[in-house]
C-alpha cells in the first residue's frame, strides 16, 4: 500500500541526548514536510523539503536538523539543543500539483526524561 | 500566525448533518482552503479542499461563500467515529507549500 510512515509510534530518551525521527513515504512525492504538535495545539512546520538535497528551515526549525539524501526518506534529528522537545511530531508528504493535499504520518510521540 | 478562525467546539447528534465553520477572510486570491480531522494521537487526514466553487467527495461537502471569506465543511450523517478535532486550512505558497493550522473545531457527536 502506498503511504507515508512514521516510526517509532512512541521514543523515550534522556535529556541532552540527540535522538532521530524516522519518515518514509512510497507516494513517489517531492515534498516532505516536518510539524510539531503541542497538547491542545495545532501543529507548527519545523522544516522542509521540495527535493532531494535540499531543505529549508519552517518558523520552529531551532534545536532540530534534517536531511534528504533520498526521495523516500526526510529523518528530523532532534538535538541537545532543543529546550522543550517532548511533543507529537508529524511527518506530511506532497505532490507537485499546486492543489494537491498532504498525507500525513501516524505520528511518533517523543517524550525526553 | 493561521488565517483561519473557527469555534473551539461543536456538538453533533449522530445521523444528524454536521455543519463546520471556518472564516478566512484574509485569504488570497490562489490560495486554496482544505479541511483535515485529526482524532487523538493519530495524525491528520484529509477530507476535502477547494478554491472558489463548492465541492463533494464521499466524505464530505465544502460550501465556500462567493466572497471567498468563509467556508463550511458538511457532514451529511454524522457518526460516532466522526469524532474528531477538524482543521480548516488555508495553504500558501511560500515555504514549500506549508499548512498554517489554527485551533481547529472539536466535534463531539454524540448518540
Amino acid at each position: 500500500d502506498g503511504g507515508i510512515t512514521q516510526s517509532p509510534k512512541y521514543l523515550f530518551r534522556k535529556e541532552g541526548q540527540n535522538v532521530t525521527l524516522s519518515c518514509e513515504q512510497n507516494l513517489n512525492h517531492d515534498a516532505m514536510y516536518w510539524y510539531r504538535q503541542d497538547p491542545g495545539q495545532g501543529l507548527r512546520l519545523i522544516y522542509y523539503s521540495q527535493i532531494v538535497n535540499d531543505f529549508q528551515k519552517g518558523d520552529i526549525a531551532e534545536g532540530y536538523s534534517v536531511s534528504r539524501e533520498k526521495k523516500e526518506s526526510f529523518p528530523l534529528t532532534v538535538t541537545s539543543a532543543q529546550k522543550n522537545p517532548t511533543a507529537f511530531y508529524l511527518c506530511a508528504s506532497r505532490g507537485d500539483s499546486v492543489n494537491t493535499e498532504a498525507f500525513f504520518g501516524q505520528g511518533t510521540r517523543l517524550t525526553v526524561v | 500566525d493561521a488565517k483561519t478562525t473557527q469555534p473551539p467546539s461543536m456538538d453533533c447528534a449522530e445521523g444528524r448533518a454536521a455543519n463546520l465553520p471556518c472564516n478566512h477572510s484574509t485569504i488570497s486570491g490562489n490560495e486554496y482552503v482544505y479541511w483535515y480531522r485529526q482524532i487523538h494521537s493519530q495524525g491528520p487526514q484529509y477530507i476535502i479542499h477547494g478554491l472558489k466553487n463548492n465541492e463533494t467527495n464521499e466524505m464530505a461537502s465544502l460550501i465556500i461563500t462567493e466572497d471567498r471569506k468563509s467556508s463550511t465543511l458538511i457532514l451529511p450523517h454524522a457518526t460516532l467515529r466522526d469524532t474528531a478535532v477538524y482543521y480548516c486550512i488555508v495553504r500558501v505558497y511560500n515555504q514549500g507549500g506549508k499548512l498554517i493550522f489554527g485551533q481547529g473545531t472539536e466535534l463531539s457527536v454524540k448518540p
